[in-house]
């Protein structure tokens, strides 16, 4: 069975402070996304990555930042955490880009204050 | 502008009656629809994808149908459970230069009870 794992469940943290989301996954997939999900708007894509040290923008790339510096590790980072930026976020992987399924994490419900 | 839209954004069924969800989508050029599954504090989980030349999948008691000319797709659930109280997220990709690109719909709120 496919597992992505994320390192939190709930996080919390204060306005400024910078947060670091990871996302693992065992499967050897080439490609990696970070999305975010809130209530009414369904899931966002903030950040993709087909290959190592390769990131593309989503649809709401704004105030984060990813890294991918293994295969199976992609990580989203909030340079300077706002309010706006409370969210469910949630991390998938795919074997390919075309009919291939999206494996989700379990996701990561962040609460900025 | 590419747009998946869910009806009903939620729904109440007694256990063991079946129900089905409908996904109508606006998304060019077309490659594939997928139907997730999202419990309560969980990520998503596929339920069944199809490509353009596919009108019926089932996955056990699910069976989902696409009308690509009309661009409407649904979800059948047979013999509800208590267990299939979730979101049920419609989602369709469009074929771009660097791969697929994934519309997604806000989900149905199902509740089944006793």
């Amino acid at each position: 069975d496919v597992k992505v794992t994320q390192s939190s469940r709930y996080l919390v943290k204060r306005t400024g402070e910078k947060v670091f989301l990871e996302c693992v996954q065992d499967m050897d997939h080439e490609n990696m996304f970070w999305y975010r999900q809130d209530p009414g708007l369904g899931l966002r894509l903030i950040y993709f990555s087909y290959d190592v040290k390769m990131k593309e923008k989503g649809d709401i790339p704004e105030g984060y930042s990813v890294s991918r510096e293994k295969k199976e590790r992609f990580s989203l980072i909030l340079e300077s955490a706002s309010t706006n930026q409370t969210s469910m976020y949630l991390c998938a992987s795919s074997l390919g880009t075309r009919t291939y399924e999206q494996y989700f994490g379990p996701g990561t419900r962040l609460t900025v204050t | 502008k590419n747009q998946v839209e869910q009806s009903p954004q939620s729904l109440i069924i007694l256990e063991g009656k079946n129900c089905t969800l409908q996904c109508n989508y606006t998304v060019s050029p077309f490659s594939n629809l997928r139907w997730y599954k999202q419990d309560t504090g969980r990520g998503p989980v596929s339920l069944t994808i199809m490509t353009f030349s596919e009108n019926t999948k089932s996955n056990g008691r699910y069976t989902a149908t696409l009308d690509a000319d009309t661009k409407q797709s649904s979800l059948h659930i047979t013999a509800s459970q208590l267990s299939d109280s979730a979101s049920y997220i419609c989602v369709v990709s469009a074929l771009t230069g660097g791969g697929n690109k994934l519309t997604f719909g806000t989900g149905t709120q199902l509740k089944v009870e006793l």
